[in-house]
């Protein structure tokens, strides 16, 4: 059983605010990643990180910016929250040591809501 | 071309009917290949990996991979209502680096 964390599991926020999105993992995974997802819509990859102090971006351009300093955790900041942010934020971890095997194993998300 | 390609559909299946899933991909060298289910606002949760070439069972779920014809496929047996929901296909690919997922099927399972 995966277990990865996120909080806030949602969040309601102003304009201009700066938010930062938790993820922890206890599984000791090097892999995580950062997800954004709209309703009925598909997975868009915006940060992924192989290990600490290691973080890529990801395919979907993304105004937000993440660091790795603990094995643990990947946190994700926006640094002025804006309506166009609004959306599900879904953080992952996977298993390198699967020689190419692992799957994704997914938090239950944050909802964020920009007003 | 979309690296892994789903329809999106929705699937609409009558209860107790088989219901058929389809994806492809292409990497010819992808290596791993899952199926994930998300319920409208959760998260994705795997249902079912497979590695070789045919079939792989699991209760209800039968994942069947083509490695030539570049395609993977899900079955769901006695579909019930509970399994309305939107199936997601991932692939890794032939460097093993990369998971990219389908921008998912959705099925309905109609009582």
């Amino acid at each position: 059983e995966a277990d990865i964390y996120q909080t806030p599991r949602y969040l309601v926020i102003g304009t201009g605010k700066k938010i930062t999105l938790e993820c922890s993992q206890t599984m000791g995974h090097d892999k995580m990643y950062w997800y954004q997802q709209d309703p009925g819509m598909e997975l868009h990859l915006i940060h992924y990180s192989y290990g600490v102090n290691s973080t890529e971006k990801g395919d979907l351009s993304s105004e937000s910016t993440v660091s790795r300093i603990r094995t643990e955790h990947f946190p994700l900041t926006l640094e002025s929250a804006r309506p166009s942010h609004t959306s599900q934020y879904l953080c992952a971890s996977s298993d390198p040591s699967g020689t190419g095997r692992s799957p994704l194993h997914f938090g239950n998300g944050t909802r964020l809501t920009v007003t | 071309q979309k690296e892994v390609e789903q329809n999106s559909g929705p699937l609409s299946v009558p209860e107790g009917a088989i219901a058929s899933l389809n994806c492809t991909y292409s990497d010819r060298g992808s290596q791993s290949f899952f199926w994930y289910r998300q319920y409208s606002g959760k998260s994705p949760e795997l249902i079912m990996f497979i590695y070789s070439n045919g079939d792989k069972e699991d209760g209800r779920f039968t994942a069947q991979l083509n490695k030539a014809s570049q395609y993977v496929s899900l079955l769901i047996r006695d579909s019930q209502p509970s399994d309305s929901a939107t199936y997601l296909c991932a692939v890794i690919d032939s460097s093993a680096s990369k998971i990219i997922f389908g921008s998912g099927t959705r099925l309905s399972i109609r009582p």
